[in-house]
Parts: C-alpha cells; sequence; structure tokens
C-alpha cells in the first residue's frame, strides 16, 4: 500500500536549535518526494522536492531508499520557521495526484 | 496575476441542501485536484481532472461529484449535505511538463464546511 507516515503531530524546539521532521513512506517503486508547508492563515505551498536537491529557507532533505525516509532537516530554526509541514509522495508515472502525511506542527520558541 | 481561487472560504449550512464549492485557476493548467482534509489528517484526494471533460475519482470515497466543462473552472457538488460531510476542501493545479521537475502542485485557500 502506498502510504506517508509522519510520526509527530507536534516539534517545539527553541530558536536556533536543530530540526528535524521525519517523514517515512511505503511505496513500491520509485516515487517522488515533496515537504509542503503552510504558515499561519496562508494556503499550502511547495517547499521543496527530493528530485532537485535543493536548499530551500536552509530547509534540507535527503531520500533514503533503504530506510524509506525524506526526513525534512534545518540546522538552526528560526521563529518564522512554525508552521505545519507536510510530506508528500507522489507515486511514479502517476502524474499529479499526492498521497499526504498527516503533517507535523512545528513549533519555534523564542 | 496567476492564481487559485476557492470560494467560499467558510460554508454553514443545513442538512440536505445543496452546494458547490468554486473552484478556478488562472494559471492555465490542465491538471486540477480536490483534497479532503478533516482536522488532524491528512488530505486526501478524492476527485481529479487532467482536462476539460476529463474527471475521475480520488483515492478517498466521495459522495461528491465534480464537472470540467473549462479549463480553468473545477466545481464540486454536494447533491445533499450531510453533518458527515463537514471537513476542509482544498482545490489544487498542476502543470505536467514532461520534466519531472515541474511537478509542483498549487493550492487554493481551501473552503471550510460546516454541515448543521
Amino acid at each position: 500500500a502506498q502510504r506517508v507516515t509522519q510520526p509527530e503531530k507536534l516539534l517545539s524546539v527553541f530558536k536556533g536549535a536543530p530540526v528535524e521532521l521525519k517523514c517515512n513512506y511505503s511505496y513500491s517503486g520509485s516515487p517522488e518526494l515533496f515537504w509542503y508547508v503552510q504558515y499561519s492563515r496562508q494556503r499550502l505551498q511547495l517547499l521543496l522536492r527530493h528530485i532537485s536537491r535543493e536548499s530551500i529557507k536552509g530547509f534540507t532533505a535527503d531520500l533514503n531508499k533503504g530506510e524509506t525516509s525524506f526526513h525534512l532537516k534545518k540546522p538552526f530554526a528560526q521563529e518564522e520557521d512554525s508552521a505545519m509541514y507536510y510530506c508528500a509522495l507522489r507515486p511514479h508515472g502517476n502524474t499529479g495526484k499526492l498521497i499526504f502525511g498527516q503533517g507535523t506542527t512545528l513549533q519555534v520558541k523564542p | 496575476e496567476a492564481d487559485i481561487y476557492q470560494t467560499p472560504r467558510y460554508l454553514v449550512i443545513g442538512t440536505g441542501k445543496k452546494i458547490t464549492l468554486e473552484c478556478s485557476q488562472t494559471m492555465g493548467h490542465d491538471k486540477m485536484y480536490w483534497y479532503q482534509q478533516d482536522p488532524g489528517m491528512e488530505l486526501h484526494l478524492i476527485h481529479y481532472s487532467y482536462g476539460v471533460n476529463s474527471t475521475e475519482k480520488g483515492d478517498l470515497s466521495s459522495e461528491s461529484t465534480v464537472s470540467r466543462i473549462r479549463t480553468e473552472h473545477f466545481p464540486l457538488t454536494l447533491e445533499s449535505a450531510r453533518p458527515s460531510h463537514t471537513s476542509q476542501y482544498l482545490c489544487a493545479s498542476s502543470e505536467e511538463t514532461g520534466q519531472r521537475l515541474n511537478t509542483e502542485a498549487f493550492f487554493g485557500q481551501g473552503t471550510r464546511l460546516t454541515v448543521v
């Protein structure tokens, strides 16, 4: 079955601390993986995708096929990073449709 | 400005009423989607469309229906609303250019539906 799991509903850290939001997936083929973010009172938007291997707002995520994970990391959290983060999987060959995890609320305290 | 719009943002309606949630995009995208999200839960795809006159059911069964008569418009209809339909509904669009780097989904602000 195709599934995305984000084990933490809430992650609370202090400003300047490292952050890791966990994401595990279940998929038999080669998926595309994404992180979407929703800031307070804003719409859901793409943060980054594994295929471009980019760093956005200091966040990076590495696809680990052996562990079927795509954890989101940032070395030094900022207060403006506080938001809801969703990990999503796009099955290979399945254009456009996304399978989302339950989301993790990141709270960065001053 | 290219964008994706959903109306209304909030809707409280009585059981048995017919409702239509509007979604329009000015991004020129062929592909459009409806996701349903219950509080604290993941988004589930309920409908999608790859172009005019193309609609398919998503992974989560839904009593709603959709239509795609124009590229930019993808409304969702509930013929008879029930309390179990209370949820947030998110519309999205994307463009497939043949390059995997461009498969970003753009979301609307969502419609929060409450059926009493």
